[in-house]
């Protein structure tokens, strides 16, 4: 069975502080993403990867920055983080190129305060 | 530009009437179109998906879709709702970018009542 897990469930952050928001998945797919999911906005894609050490800006990358060391981990970090990045956070993944399904993750649910 | 338009953000129906959940997308030719749910505290799943095959798009747990060209649109329905059913739903379209890069709209809320 296809797997995509996310390090938390909740978190709960400092304006300021530095996050981490890890994604691993089991299905050696080739590409990850993150999105943002906001009420009345759907999910919005901040930063994709389509291989190790490669990443590409998505439609809201500001105030965000990735690394994907390993095929199996996309993390992203919120280098300081700020009250209006408060969101539930999602990771998916999907191998090879052209379209097929992306898996996803069951989501973190972050509240910067 | 490529868009997705979700008409409606809550749909409420009785447990055992008919589903329909209306998108319409805009884009400057024939794209790639997707349904997934999203179940509470769960993470997003593929319904169903359009890829200029067949126009009526059977998916799981009886919902179907059709791809009507000339009203730009991509409904999804299912003639009898099940409490299972209530969820968040997403009409999503693939962009051609040479990418997987997918377009979300802004969710339908299906509500039902026993």
């Amino acid at each position: 069975d296809v797997k995509v897990t996310q390090s938390s469930r909740y978190l709960v952050k400092r304006t300021g502080e530095k996050v981490f928001l890890e994604c691993v998945q089991d299905m050696d797919h080739e590409n990850m993403f993150w999105y943002r999911q906001d009420p009345g906005l759907g999910l919005r894609l901040i930063y994709f990867s389509y291989d190790v050490k490669m990443k590409e800006k998505g439609d809201i990358p500001e105030g965000y920055s990735v690394s994907r060391e390993k095929k199996e981990r996309f993390s992203l970090i919120l280098e300081s983080a700020s009250t209006n990045q408060t969101s539930m956070y999602l990771c998916a993944s999907s191998r090879g190129t052209g379209y097929s399904e992306q898996y996803f993750g069951p989501g973190t649910r972050l509240t910067v305060t | 530009a490529q868009s997705v338009t979700q008409l409606d953000s809550h749909v409420s129906v009785s447990e055992g009437t008919p589903v329909l959940l209306r998108c319409n997308y805009s884009s400057s030719y024939s794209p790639s179109l997707f349904w997934y749910v999203q179940h509470p505290n769960k993470g997003l799943q593929l319904l169903l998906k359009y890829t200029s095959a067949a126009t009526l798009v059977k998916g799981i747990n009886g919902f179907e879709a059709e791809f009507k060209k000339s009203e730009t649109s991509f409904h999804l329905t299912k003639p009898s709702a099940h409490m299972s059913d209530a969820a968040e739903y997403f009409c999503v379209a693939l962009m051609n970018t040479g990418f997987q890069k997918l377009v979300f709209g802004t969710g339908t809320r299906l509500l039902v009542s026993p």
